[in-house]
């Protein structure tokens, strides 16, 4: 079965890091990008920056540069992400989504379940 | 690019015809996407490329446009429909996504 399963909720302390977990079954991993993407409270979704999960390398939004890092494990066949020096505006779920080709461009078309981590003191 | 999104609410009936509109703060050829999104759950692929129908979506969704302009048509509202639809370009970094349009049963 194609899907993306990701780590359960996460309640961290302001300036804590958090790590979240996101793991892929049913296609080959090493062959497509994986994107993390936000979405506060009621707010639209934010993206956050992807890897190639082949290759390990990275892009990251300018928003985040600074505090997000992503990696993966291709023998668990799972990406993380890792935001650093955590606020309360980092309340949010935070989704893994597949970008797939899909001729002549390309989308997400598969999203991990969300986890949902909250920063309070 | 700002992905504007009009109107932010909309009320409707079933079987209604139901059209979202998506403008791009710049132009952004046809790297163009509909996501539905209901509550606790993660966005669904609707059309990718502004008008291709992703598989096993039904075909009373359609969407249109490039450039700037984008709209979402749904030709006959069904029950299943009432979500959040987003749009969002994959035109550059970063992606963007429209502040989203909740569909409400009148």
């Amino acid at each position: 079965q194609v899907q993306l399963v990701q780590s359960g909720a996460e309640v961290k302390k302001p300036g804590a890091p958090v790590k979240v977990s996101c793991r892929a079954s049913g296609y080959t991993f090493t062959s497509y990008a994986m994107h993390w993407v936000r979405q506060a409270p009621g707010q639209r979704p934010e993206w956050m920056g992807w890897i190639n999960a082949g290759n390990g390398d990275t892009k990251y939004s300018q928003k985040f540069q600074d505090r997000v890092t992503l990696t993966t494990d291709t023998a668990a066949r799972t990406a993380y992400m890792e935001l650093s020096s955590l606020r309360p505006e980092d309340t949010a779920v935070y989704f893994c989504a597949r970008l797939t080709a899909l001729a002549p461009m390309y989308a997400f078309d598969l999203w991990g379940q969300g986890t949902m981590v909250t920063v309070s003191s | 690019i700002q992905l504007t999104q009009s109107p932010s609410f909309l009320s409707a009936s079933v079987g209604d015809r139901v059209t979202i509109t998506c403008r791009a703060s710049q132009g952004i050829s046809s790297y163009l996407v509909w996501y539905q999104q209901k509550p606790g759950t993660a966005p669904k692929l609707l059309i990718y490329a502004a008008s291709t129908l992703q598989s096993g979506v039904p075909s009373r969704f359609s969407g249109s446009g490039s450039g700037t302009e984008f709209t979402l048509t749904i030709s006959s509202l069904q029950p299943e429909d009432f979500a959040t639809y987003f749009c969002q370009q994959l035109y550059n970094y970063p992606f963007t996504f429209g502040g989203g349009t909740k569909v409400e049963i009148k």
